[in-house]
């Protein structure tokens, strides 16, 4: 099957810092999608990006959409200690079945 | 709105045995799907349903049976559990033809097969 690769796994970082995280596929996406999911809960939707160098905000995270339509990367800014939980970027290939192929996650954890 | 539920939230099995994970929405959704994570696999999608009478597999359907008679309902079985299915089990819904950022999961049934 279709395969994201997410990078980095985990990331240890101190409060106020910037994050960057990224995922790669082999095939092309029409939608990429980053969720956020918080220990003990479902995951929850970021940011959703539908076009080709789409580039996206909702407030301090920033998300884009790659040329390629192979690739995105998430941006936090100014960390704050709820951001830690497990970030996850997923692609849609489109058509009827709105099947979605997820990433393996990225586990973040913010030292206050 | 309560959005996606599923129940129960927790549950221990020993192989063989069956069980019937619930999850319902109330937003009209048509297309509602099941995952399962594990440790460092992310989420997998196992069935899926685009509405009412309607189911196909996903990536990791096998040990798992479907069915939605109901726009509302649509409950994975497992006729025979087995240690490899001990997972997060998440459920999710969004309305069909919108964009993806409608798709809405549920919190998770944690099941333990022993």
């Amino acid at each position: 099957g279709q395969q994201l690769n997410q990078s980095p796994q985990s990331m240890f970082i101190q409060e106020g810092e910037d994050v960057s995280m990224n995922c790669t596929s082999s095939s092309i996406f029409n939608t990429w999608l980053w969720y956020k999911q918080d220990p003990g809960e479902g995951p929850v939707l970021l940011i959703a990006l539908y076009k080709a160098g789409e580039l996206t905000s909702n407030g301090r995270l920033t998300a884009q959409f790659g040329i390629t339509r192979k690739d995105s990367f998430l941006n936090i800014s100014a960390s704050i200690p709820s951001d830690v939980g497990i970030y996850f970027c997923a692609g849609q290939r489109g058509g009827s079945n709105y099947k979605l192929t997820f990433g393996k996650g990225t586990l973040l954890t913010v030292n206050p | 709105n309560a959005g996606v539920t599923q129940t129960p939230k927790f549950q221990v099995l020993k192989t063989g045995q069956s069980m019937t994970l619930q999850c319902a929405q109330d937003m009209n959704h048509e297309y509602m799907s099941w995952y399962r994570q594990d440790p460092g696999m992310g989420l997998r999608l196992i069935h899926y349903s685009v509405g009412a009478g309607i189911t196909d597999q996903g990536e990791v359907p096998n040990g798992y049976n479907v069915s939605r008679s109901t726009t509302e309902d649509f409950p994975l079985r497992l006729l025979s559990a087995a240690p490899s299915q001990t997972s997060v089990y998440f459920c999710a819904s969004r309305k069909q033809g919108a964009g993806t950022d409608t798709q809405y999961f549920g919190p998770g049934t944690r099941l333990t097969v022993l």
